[in-house]
């Protein structure tokens, strides 16, 4: 089993530019989660789903969108990429304990 | 509602201990640990839940006073393999909701 999959690893954009971070985890979990992780910050939730269907902001939502039309995929899409949204991004699976499930990360740099 | 997490950064030898804690501002329904190597995606450690049951790691061990609101992280004969950035995330509530996670406690182990 793959766990949770994120692609690409590494991508610069340019300011104005938009991209879509794809994650996809064959866990059969019905949560997931989009994090930002900036130096010394620690995580920081974007979005987050329940389930197929069902997304909701979480602290850091502004400048992104999600969706999610299957269990199996939550992919992430920056409009109009800024500078401050230089950072890497997690996204993340969890059971219904709230065991999270991290994906190996996209290193995001915006010029 | 962001826990915090102390001491922000420590360094031990092999075989020496460490605690690293975590409190917050608000009453928990639970406490998340997990540990994040650099340049990778942060690993699960261990769930206290309220009312004492824990889920985790077999060499690691934690506490969760909830009267306090708050957690440790007990580390004990150090390994090399230890090193790395420590975070705790907060559950206010049952029904997984998202966790807030701290800004991390930065652990180095020396030889």
């Amino acid at each position: 089993n793959a766990g949770v999959t994120q692609t690409p690893k590494f991508r610069i954009l340019k300011i104005g530019q938009s991209m879509t971070l794809q994650c996809t985890q064959d866990m059969n979990h019905n949560y997931m989660y989009w994090y930002r992780q900036d130096p010394g910050m620690g995580l920081k939730l974007i979005y987050y789903s329940v389930g197929a269907g069902i997304t909701d902001k979480g602290e850091v939502p502004n400048g992104y969108n999600v969706s999610r039309s299957t269990t199996e995929d939550f992919p992430l899409r920056l409009e109009l990429a800024a500078p401050s949204q230089t950072s890497v991004y997690f996204c993340a699976t969890g059971t219904d304990l709230n065991e999270q499930f991290f994906g190996p990360g996209t290193r995001l740099t915006v010029l | 509602q962001q826990p915090v997490q102390s001491p922000q950064a420590v360094i031990l030898r092999e075989g020496e201990d460490a605690v690293i804690n975590c409190s917050s501002s608000k009453a928990l329904y639970s406490v998340h640990w997990y540990r994040q190597k650099h340049g990778e995606a942060p690993v699960f450690l261990m769930i206290l839940l309220k009312g004492g049951e824990q889920k985790g790691h077999e060499k690691i061990s934690a506490s969760f006073n909830e009267k306090k609101q708050q957690s440790s992280l007990y580390l004990t004969a150090s390994q090399l393999s230890y090193s790395g950035t420590y975070f705790c995330g907060t559950d206010l509530q049952s029904g997984n909701t998202p966790l807030v996670f701290g800004k991390g406690t930065r652990l180095s182990v020396i030889a």
